[in-house]
C-alpha cells in the first residue's frame, strides 16, 4: 500500500497562501491522490482530488509533480475556517488492484488572525 | 440530503459485552468502509466493502467484523470489545461508476466507543 508522510502540523495567518506536502514515494500507476479535511469532531470532507499536473477548483489547487512522488495541496488566502487536519489519501476506489485505501496521519493547520 | 448516519454516536461499554454500530448511507454507493481514528495515529481503515456480499480487510481488521447484506447498510461488529478498542469511528461510502478518480469518500459524523 502507499504509504503518505505529511508534515505533522503548520501555522498561518490569515490571508496567506498555505502549502501542505505530501509525500508517497511508492505510489502506484492506477492511484489519485486525494485530500481531505477534517474538524475536530466531524468526518473529513474531500477537497480535491487529481492524478498528475495540477487541479485547482473553488477553494484548493493541488499541484503533482511528473513522478508523482509527491503532491501539495495549496489553500489560496487561508481563513480562521481553515483551521483543520488535513490528509493526504492516495488509492483509488475502482481499481482493481488494491481497494484498501490508506490516510496519512495528517497535518494540523491553525491559522491565526 | 445525501448523507451517512452512524449509530450510535456516543457508546460506553465494558469489555466483552457484543456491541455493533450501524452504517447506513442513502446516495446507492456501491462501496463502504469503516475507519478508526486514533489521536497521534491519523485514520486508519478496518473493513472495506465493494458491493453487496463483498468485503475484505483493511490495515487494523483484528477484533471486528463486518457484513453487507443490503446496499446501504455496513453495520461494524465488536464481538469481544477490549479497552484497545476504544476510538472514534468513521463509516465511509463512495460510488464506483464513472471511472477512476471518482471516489470522493463520504464520512458519517463519527461514533466514539469506550470499552472500560
Amino acid at each position: 500500500l502507499a504509504k503518505t508522510t505529511q508534515p505533522i502540523s503548520m501555522d498561518s495567518y490569515e490571508g496567506q497562501e498555505v502549502n501542505i506536502t505530501c509525500s508517497h514515494n511508492n505510489i502506484a500507476t492506477n492511484d489519485y491522490i486525494t485530500w481531505y479535511q477534517q474538524f475536530p469532531s466531524q468526518g473529513p470532507r474531500f477537497i480535491i482530488q487529481g492524478y498528475k499536473t495540477k487541479v485547482t477548483n473553488e477553494v484548493a489547487s493541488l499541484f503533482i509533480p511528473a513522478d508523482r512522488k509527491s503532491s501539495t495541496l495549496s489553500l489560496p488566502r487561508v481563513s480562521l475556517s481553515d483551521t483543520a487536519v488535513y490528509y493526504c489519501l492516495v488509492g483509488d476506489i475502482p481499481d482493481t488492484g488494491r481497494r484498501a485505501l490508506t490516510f496519512g496521519s495528517g497535518t494540523r493547520l491553525q491559522v491565526q488572525p | 440530503e445525501a448523507q451517512v448516519t452512524q449509530n450510535p454516536r456516543y457508546l460506553i461499554t465494558v469489555t466483552g459485552k457484543k456491541l455493533t454500530v450501524t452504517c447506513s448511507q442513502n446516495m446507492n454507493h456501491e462501496y463502504m468502509s469503516w475507519y478508526r481514528q486514533d489521536p497521534g495515529l491519523g485514520l486508519r481503515q478496518i473493513y472495506y466493502s465493494m458491493n453487496v456480499e463483498v468485503t475484505d480487510k483493511g490495515d487494523v481488521p483484528e477484533g471486528y467484523k463486518v457484513s453487507r447484506k443490503e446496499k446501504r447498510n455496513f453495520p461494524l461488529i465488536l464481538e469481544s470489545p477490549s479497552p484497545n478498542q476504544t476510538s472514534l469511528y468513521f463509516c465511509a461510502s463512495s460510488r464506483l461508476a464513472g471511472g477512476p478518480g471518482t471516489g470522493e469518500l463520504f464520512f458519517g459524523e463519527g461514533s466514539r466507543l469506550t470499552v472500560l
